[in-house]
Order: C-alpha cells, then structure tokens, then sequence
C-alpha cells in the first residue's frame, strides 16, 4: 500500500522567506503526486500535480516542487513566503493502476508566516 | 458553478443518535469520495463511489454507511454516533482517470457528545 510522509508537522517561516515543505513517498512505481492546501474553515485546494511530464511542476500561488525519484521525494517550495500563504497543506500520492483514483494523503504541515 | 456542496456545515450529535451527511456536485463527475479529517492524521478514506450505485469501503469505514443512488449525490450515514466519530468530514469528485485532481467540498464538522 501507497504511504505519504510529510517531514514537519509545523514549519514556521518569516515573510519574504524561502518555504519548503517535504513530502516523500513510498512506492516501487513512480506514483501521480499532489499538493493540496487548506486554509482555515475551507476544504482542500488543489496546488499542484506530478503526472509523469517534466518533473519540476509549478503551480498556483507561486508554489512548485520537484519529482525526484531516486530520493522518493516531492518537496513543496516557494522563494518568497506571504502572509497569505499561512495555511495546512498535504502531500498526496495515487497508484497509476488504482481503480478507484484513491488519494492517500501525508499528516499534513501547517505552515506559520511571520510579519 | 457550484462544485461540491456539503451540507450541513455544523452538527453536534448526541451518542446513539443517526445522522446523514449529503455530498453533492454539479461537475459530471463519475468518483466521489468521503474522507475524514483528524488532527495530525492528515484525512482517511471512508467509502468511495465510482460510478451511480456502486460504493466501496475505503481504509476507516466502520460504523458509517454509504449510497449513490444518483450520480451526482453520494450520502455519508451514521447509523449510531460514538465520540470516536467527532472529526471533521470532507467529500471530495473526480473524473474517471487517476491523474486528476479530486475537488473538494467545504467539509462538516461533526462533534458527537
């Protein structure tokens, strides 16, 4: 089975700063990848996908990450962090092969924008 | 455009005590999905729906019960509430193919006392 770790259950930054937030994943098969975010009383948002394309993926809000594949990894990142961006966001991952499009998500990592 | 709608938005239950919880969206989709959203545990899979009539248990499913009779409808029951269930409860639709983004709704939150 699909599992999703998230490294960093609160990552605190100062506005104007670099963000990373990581994601790795465990599956002998590339898997489709996801970022979601969530702010406040809202459901989740989606930020970005990996689908097998380029592996530096951009997405909204100016959030990218990259696929590495010989690290498991699919780290978030945005050079220059808003308040704006204060929010939970969640790793997922989807087996190619998966019947069912199910989503298995990471515990997710608040992230904390300092003034 | 809607998307997903969930309704309602808030309910506290009492132990013993049934509730639905309605999930519906105006996007064609064939998959619909409810999760569970607990602190630290990111959100689990309850039941999921592929298609109108059919649904599937997914990872968490005990003591909740499911229906699609309509496409564009995918219900979430408690049939006898417990504490254990106080969470908060987000549906989610997607297109048939597993690279697509799922589209969330605004999520219920169930306090069971």
């Amino acid at each position: 089975a699909q599992s999703v770790t998230q490294l960093g259950s609160h990552v605190s930054v100062s506005e104007g700063a670099l963000v990373l937030l990581r994601c790795n994943y465990s599956s002998s098969v590339p898997p489709y990848l996801f970022w979601y975010v969530q702010y406040p009383n809202q459901g989740l948002q989606l930020l970005l996908k990996y689908t097998s394309a380029a592996t530096l993926v951009k997405g909204i809000n100016g959030f990218e990450a990259e696929f590495k594949k010989s690290e498991t990894s699919f780290h978030l990142t945005k050079p220059s962090a808003h308040m704006r961006d204060a929010a939970e966001y969640f790793c997922a991952v989807s087996d190619r092969q998966n019947a069912g499009n199910m989503l298995t998500f990471g515990g997710g990592t608040r992230l904390m924008v300092k003034p | 455009n809607a998307g997903v709608t969930q309704t309602p938005k808030f309910r506290v239950l009492k132990t013993g005590q049934s509730m639905t919880l309605l999930c519906a969206q105006d996007m064609n989709h064939e998959y619909m999905y409810w999760y569970r959203q607990d602190p630290g545990m990111g959100l689990r899979l309850i039941h999921y729906s592929v298609g109108e009539g059919t649904t599937a248990k997914g990872e968490v499913p005990d003591g909740y019960n499911v229906s699609r009779l309509k496409k564009q409808n995918f219900l979430l029951g408690l049939e006898s509430a417990a504490p254990s269930q106080t969470s908060v409860y987000f549906c989610a639709s997607t297109r048939q193919g597993a690279n697509y983004g799922y589209t969330f709704g605004s999520g219920t939150r169930l306090t069971v006392v």
